[in-house]
């Protein structure tokens, strides 16, 4: 079935760029997102990505997909301290069911 | 719109007992989903309701669990005879079914079965 992996721990010092990894395994996904959860806190979603698209860029953020080799990215350019949460990726898969496929979360601690 | 809302948003019961959980959507949303989150995991997908119709349930939906959307508006999701495995985060999340169909989530249900 499919399957969603990312590392589970980065730490970067406060004003440093954070890039968070993620692969996938579906090669028919359409749609892959970025959500953020703070402690005992729902799921915030940061961006989304087409897969047709290489790159996406919303402020601080950037994704890039590499289709071919089924990898994204998120880069957190100037890394604050409330940036402190884990982040999940998640393939839409090819299904209309809008059933999400989750990695099992990437915690980013930031340090000042 | 205040987004999805969740209650309760703490849940303690005693193995056995039943539980319901309600989820209230993004008013204009007819896509509602939930999924179950279990400590230092990510979230796994459940059930999903195209306004009142249940279109798509996970395997881990036993029989023990039943959920309802009966107006197309808020759901509730039910849990019989609990069991401490079922000890989780239970989450809502609905979306608008367009290009995208961003899930957006509610701040969840603990569970804590004892």
């Amino acid at each position: 079935g499919e399957d969603v992996e990312q590392s589970l721990f980065l730490s970067v010092r406060e004003g440093d760029s954070s890039v968070i990894n993620c692969t996938y395994t579906d090669s028919s996904s359409t749609y892959l997102y970025w959500y953020k959860q703070e402690p005992g806190a729902g799921l915030q979603l940061l961006t989304y990505i087409f897969s047709n698209m290489d790159m996406k860029q919303d402020q601080r953020l950037t994704v890039l997909l590499n289709k071919k080799d089924k990898h994204l990215s998120l880069r957190i350019a100037d890394t604050q301290t409330g940036d402190s949460a884990i982040y999940f990726c998640a393939d839409l898969g090819s299904s209309n069911t809008g059933k999400l496929i989750f990695g099992q979360g990437t915690t980013l601690q930031v340090k000042p | 719109d205040t987004g999805v809302s969740q209650d309760p948003r703490h849940k303690i019961t005693k193995r056995g007992q039943n539980v319901t959980f309600r989820c209230d959507p993004i008013s204009e949303h007819n896509r509602l989903y939930w999924y179950r989150q279990t400590l230092g995991q990510g979230p796994e997908f459940l059930t999903y309701f195209q306004n009142e119709a249940q279109l798509e349930k996970s395997r881990l939906l036993s029989d023990r669990f039943s959920a309802e959307r009966p107006k197309g508006s808020f759901s509730t999701l039910e849990i019989q005879r609990t069991e401490q495995g079922d000890s989780a985060m239970y989450l809502c999340a609905s979306s608008l079914n367009t290009r995208g169909d961003e899930q957006y989530f509610g701040p969840g249900t603990r569970l804590t079965v004892t």
